[in-house]
Order: structure tokens, then sequence, then C-alpha cells
């Protein structure tokens, strides 16, 4: 069975800084991957995903993320963080029906 | 741009209670989906629905649970005799089944079962 982990419960990075979120899948093949992200109260928006072609992939919000086939790693980054990107973001795998994993927490220190 | 709805944003119902969750998908897509997301967990697929039937279900998906497209615009999730254990977040999702593959997720609507 697909399974999506996201090592990381909780993170807390200062406003400016960098981020990395890790993610690793277990499908053995072409895996199509995304990132979403949740704001409390809210649904799941879509940030980027990753089918084919390029493994550095460009989202929304200045996210990106880059699929290593090696590490079966997906791991979301963000060149400078702020305040409003405090949120949940999920990993997930899937073609049709989508297996998340457990969810990052993002908090942003001042 | 077009976006999922989900009604109502909140429910609270009684152990036993049948509850019916609406969701308006995005009006040209062909793929329907229900998740949930109990407090603190992960999010976790319940049905998918495609040309007025089923096309997969999870094992969280039993007899309790039914998914309808009564009028070619609304989609369901019923819960027929509602548990505590189904107080969640449940989120309704579509897609286009063209290339993109890519979910758009309605803002949810959280059950509270009492």
């Amino acid at each position: 069975a697909q399974s999506v982990t996201q090592p990381d419960i909780h993170i807390t990075v200062s406003e400016g800084a960098s981020l990395e979120l890790r993610c690793n899948y277990s499908y053995g093949a072409t895996p199509y991957l995304f990132w979403y992200v949740q704001s409390p109260g809210q649904g799941l928006q879509l940030l980027l995903k990753y089918f084919s072609g390029d493994t550095l992939v460009q989202g929304i919000k200045g996210f990106e993320a880059e699929f290593k086939r090696s590490q079966s790693s997906f791991n979301l980054r963000k060149p400078s963080v702020h305040w409003s990107d405090a949120a949940e973001y999920f990993c997930a795998e899937g073609y049709s029906t989508l297996t998340f994993g457990k969810g990052t927490m993002l908090l942003v220190s001042p | 741009e077009p976006e999922v709805t989900q009604t109502p944003s909140h429910q609270v119902t009684q152990m036993g209670q049948e509850v019916i969750l609406r969701c308006v998908p995005i009006s040209n897509h062909l793929y329907f989906y229900w998740y949930r997301q109990i407090l603190g967990q992960k999010v976790e697929f319940l049905v998918s629905f495609y040309n007025n039937e089923i096309s997969e279900k999870s094992e969280i998906f039993d007899d309790q649970f039914s998914v309808e497209r009564p009028d070619g615009s609304n989609f369901t999730l019923k819960i027929r005799s509602t548990k505590l254990e189904d107080s969640a977040m449940y989120f309704c999702a579509s897609l286009s089944g063209g290339v993109s593959y890519e979910q758009y997720f309605g803002p949810g609507t959280r059950l509270t079962v009492t």
C-alpha cells in the first residue's frame, strides 16, 4: 500500500529564514506527488504538484519542491518565510485517490 | 476562479441520527471524492465517484455511508446512523479528468456527533 511520511510534526522558523519540509513516499513507480496547505479552519489548497519531467517544480506563494527518486523524497522549500505561511502542510501521493502524510505544522516566529 | 463548495460548514448531530453532507463540485469536473480528517490526524480517503457510481472506496466507507449525485450538480455523503467516531472534518474534492490530476478541495464540513 502507498504511504507518505512527513517526519516532522512541528517546525518553527523565523520570519525571513528559509524553510524545508520533508516528505517521503513509498510507491516505487513514477509517483504523482502533491503538496497542500491548510490554514486554520480552511480547506486544502494545492501548492504544487509533480508528475514527470523537471524534478524541481515551482508552485504558488513562492514554494518549490524537488523530486528525488533515489531518496523517495519530495521536499518542500521556500527561501524566505513570511508570517502568513504559518499553516499545516500536507504531502500527498496518488494517481486518482490521494494518500496523505500526517502533516507538518509550520510556526513562524517574529 | 471556480471552486468546490460545501454545506453546512458545521453540523452537530446526536449519535444514531442520519446526516447528509452536501458538496457542489466544479461544474465541468467528472470525478468526485470524499475525504475525512479526524481532529489531529491525517486526511483519509473515503470514496471516489465517477459516471454515477462508486469507483473506489476505503475500508472506512462501510454500509453506514452512501454517496449520491442526485441532480447533476450536488454530490452528497450520507451517514445513516452516526457514531461518536464519525466526528471529523469531511472534505469534498473534484477532479476534471484531464491531464492535470489536480483535485480541488472544498472548505470542509465539520461534523460533531454528541
